[in-house]
């Protein structure tokens, strides 16, 4: 069974960089055909979509954050990574990685991570 | 503003059918089969209920159906029960340019 898990800040200044990684156990990032993605919600809204990479090292970006996002793998340690940019207020939210088999379709998820961002 | 569009709240009785519709356009919904629906209890990750328009995952019960007619997606309870009181949130490929968008969320009281 695969499973998720994101790791990183629960605090973050305002203008610096939010960094987490998501640790998957139970299945290598490295076989092909999956689709590691990052997904927010913000404190009592609704799901957004952050980005993808693709197991070919290929991404996808929200076009609202692509200027501030970078998805990452590192296979080596069988993770892989969001970066986003010049935080303010309205990133503070839970933050999932996921997994999915097709675009658009996370089936394995991690327990979500609150960051704030605050001063 | 997301970029689909979903009734904030449905109900229904215990027993009852429900349906929540996700409207999207021809460049999202109309334009792919790749429309999934998924349910989020407070406090949980979402769980996927229904993959490529109208596919169950292994595990999710058939009282959950998906289908899609032109733009709009629709996601059916049948027999709804407590246990479903949760979010839904639909969601949807929408190409190389925007990815992928989320709808903004129903949520459903069973009465």
């Amino acid at each position: 069974q695969v499973q998720l898990q994101e790791s990183g800040p629960g605090l973050v200044q305002p203008s610096q960089t939010l960094s987490l990684t998501c640790t998957v156990s139970g299945g290598s990032i490295s076989s092909g055909g999956y689709y590691w993605s990052w997904i927010r919600q913000h404190p009592g809204q609704g799901l957004e979509w952050i980005g993808y990479i693709y197991y070919s090292g290929s991404t996808c970006y929200n076009p609202s954050l692509k200027n501030r996002v970078t998805i990452s793998v590192d296979t080596s340690e069988n993770q892989f990574s969001l970066k986003l940019s010049s935080v303010t207020a309205a990133d503070t939210a839970v933050y999932y990685c996921a997994r999915g088999g097709t675009v658009a379709t996370p089936n394995y998820w991690g327990q979500g991570t609150l960051v704030t961002v605050s001063s | 503003q997301s970029a689909l569009t979903q009734p904030a709240s449905v109900s229904g009785s215990p027993g009852q059918s429900i349906t929540i519709s996700c409207s999207g356009t021809s460049n999202d919904v109309g334009s792919y089969n790749l429309v999934s629906w998924y349910q989020q209890h407070p406090g949980k990750a979402p769980k996927l209920m229904i993959y490529e328009v109208s596919k169950r995952p292994s595990g999710v019960s058939n009282r959950f159906s998906g289908s899609k007619s032109g733009n709009t997606a629709s996601l059916t309870i049948s027999g709804v029960q407590a246990e479903d009181e949760a979010d839904y949130y639909c969601c949807s490929y929408a190409g190389s340019n925007t990815c992928v968008v989320f709808g903004g969320g129903t949520k459903l009281t069973v009465l």
